[in-house]
């Protein structure tokens, strides 16, 4: 079972709301990402965490704030975001062998700002 | 730096012909070469990968081949289907102090035509 569930598969919010994405893996991957991707572009890193410690941030800004309550989950909490972070937000998770580690995709969670 | 450039953007293909993506990575440290197929709406998923040490590697009609030296690594596609119709990211994993990052290419919209 190579399956990454996110939840909501849509979310649409305001610029003053406080809204969280969460995702789940039970293959007992110790690796989880979370990544934007823009319509038509390739997707981007924004966090890595590995054996639930934070070990990639790509200066992404602070109105997205990551966590991993435990090796299984993995949320991204958003705070006063603008219209320009709408995008599709994906997990992906790895063994957390560091080198050469396959990343498995969750199917996303389209995010509109208005 | 971090790069990955994939040609073409776009590959409209007659079904039954091959179709082949090309990328070129620049971190010599890159160590592992995954290749996702995007759907719409949906999340990337794994069709191949390749490892520094491998040259070639074959799956049924997907073949991925790498050559270090010139750091390219291809896609190629046998006997295309309508339903190979999709975006494909290839993308370079590079080693962290913790965890892996990948860069993706730009991707190629393949479109197969019945």
């Amino acid at each position: 079972d190579t399956e990454v569930t996110q939840t909501p598969k849509h979310l649409v919010m305001g610029m003053t709301n406080k809204k969280s994405l969460k995702c789940e893996q039970h293959m007992g991957h110790r690796a989880m990402y979370w990544y934007k991707q823009k319509a038509k572009k390739p997707p981007e890193l924004m966090f890595v965490y590995s054996y639930e410690k934070l070990s990639i941030n790509e200066s992404v800004p602070s109105r997205f704030s990551p966590e991993c309550p435990n090796s299984s989950l993995l949320n991204l909490h958003l705070h006063a975001l603008q219209p320009e972070d709408s995008a599709l937000y994906l997990c992906a998770s790895s063994l957390g062998q560091g080198r050469g580690d396959t990343q498995y995709f969750g199917p996303g969670t389209r995010l509109t700002v208005l | 730096g971090e790069n990955v450039e994939q040609h073409p953007s776009t590959l409209s293909v007659q079904e039954g012909d091959s179709a082949v993506i090309k990328c070129t990575y620049s971190d010599s440290a890159s160590n592992y070469f995954p290749w996702y197929k995007q759907e719409l709406g949906k999340g990337p998923q794994l069709i191949i990968d390749i490892r520094s040490n491998v040259g070639e590697k074959k799956d049924q009609r997907i073949a991925v081949t790498l050559n270090k030296t010139a750091k390219h690594f291809s896609l190629h596609i046998t006997e295309t289907q309508p339903e190979d119709s999709a975006v494909y990211f290839c993308a370079a994993s590079i080693p962290m102090e913790y965890g892996n990052k990948l860069v993706f290419g730009a991707g190629t919209i393949l479109r197969v035509k019945s």
